[in-house]
């Protein structure tokens, strides 16, 4: 069965670089959603798109951005990167409203040095 | 505000054994459900199991089932017949308003499970 594809699986980036962060949800879910993990942490919720319209804000920084695309997949855009926003970032996608199917994807880790 | 927590940061179980997760959680939503993740060494969130807050019975899938027992707000992962292969960190995870759409996950702190041979 298809799963939610995330791209790149690894990111190195410097300081005050920029980098785009890809999600392709499930065909035919329509939600999108991302998380942050930082190191020996739970995942935290940063925002969610329906039907390509934000539906849900979490602790996202103004430096980050995100936006979900007519064929559904989103990409989280980050700038101004600092060393603290070295982490895991997930990508789940579900069928509204939000339960059937709720998977993640494999992740992106970035780094920044 | 809902609020999930793992009491257990680590746990150490012999190969064979049954292993039981605990996850309590706090919520005043009458509709909400609960996850339970297992995240490897490698890092992927891997989907276990679900249960509704109205499903009249325990989930189960394959070697892992769901302890839910509402009126104490505890939602408990027990994996049978413990393998070496599930040694991972284990998220207990929330989703409120199920009917409301579009609904984030709320996670607790995690459990590293150590399967010893």
């Amino acid at each position: 069965a298809a799963g939610v594809i995330q791209s790149p699986r690894h990111l190195i980036k410097e300081k005050r670089e920029t980098a785009t962060l890809k999600c392709y949800p499930i065909p035919r879910h329509d939600t999108v959603y991302w998380y942050q993990q930082g190191p020996g942490q739970d995942p935290q919720f940063l925002i969610s798109f329906y039907e390509k319209m934000q539906s849900d804000k979490g602790s996202i920084p103004d430096r980050f951005s995100a936006q979900q695309f007519s064929d559904y997949h989103s990409e989280l855009n980050m700038s101004s990167l600092e060393l603290g926003d070295s982490a895991l970032y997930f990508c789940a996608s579900s069928l509204y409203p939000g339960v059937t199917g709720y998977t993640f994807g494999s992740g992106t880790r970035l780094t920044v040095v | 505000a809902q609020k999930i927590t793992q009491t257990q940061p680590g746990m150490f179980v012999q190969e064979k054994e049954a292993v039981t997760l605990d996850c309590t959680y706090d919520t005043s939503d009458p509709s909400y459900g609960l996850f339970w993740y297992k995240q490897p060494s490698s890092g992927e969130m891997i989907f276990l199991i679900y249960q509704g807050s109205y499903d009249q019975q325990n989930a189960t899938e394959g070697r892992y089932s769901l302890n839910f027992q509402k009126a104490r707000k505890s939602a408990n992962l027990v994996i049978s017949a413990s393998q070496l292969g599930d040694s991972a960190m284990y998220f207990c995870a929330m989703i409120r308003g199920i009917l409301q759409g579009a609904q984030k996950l709320v996670f607790g702190q995690g459990t590293r499970l150590t399967i010893n041979p």
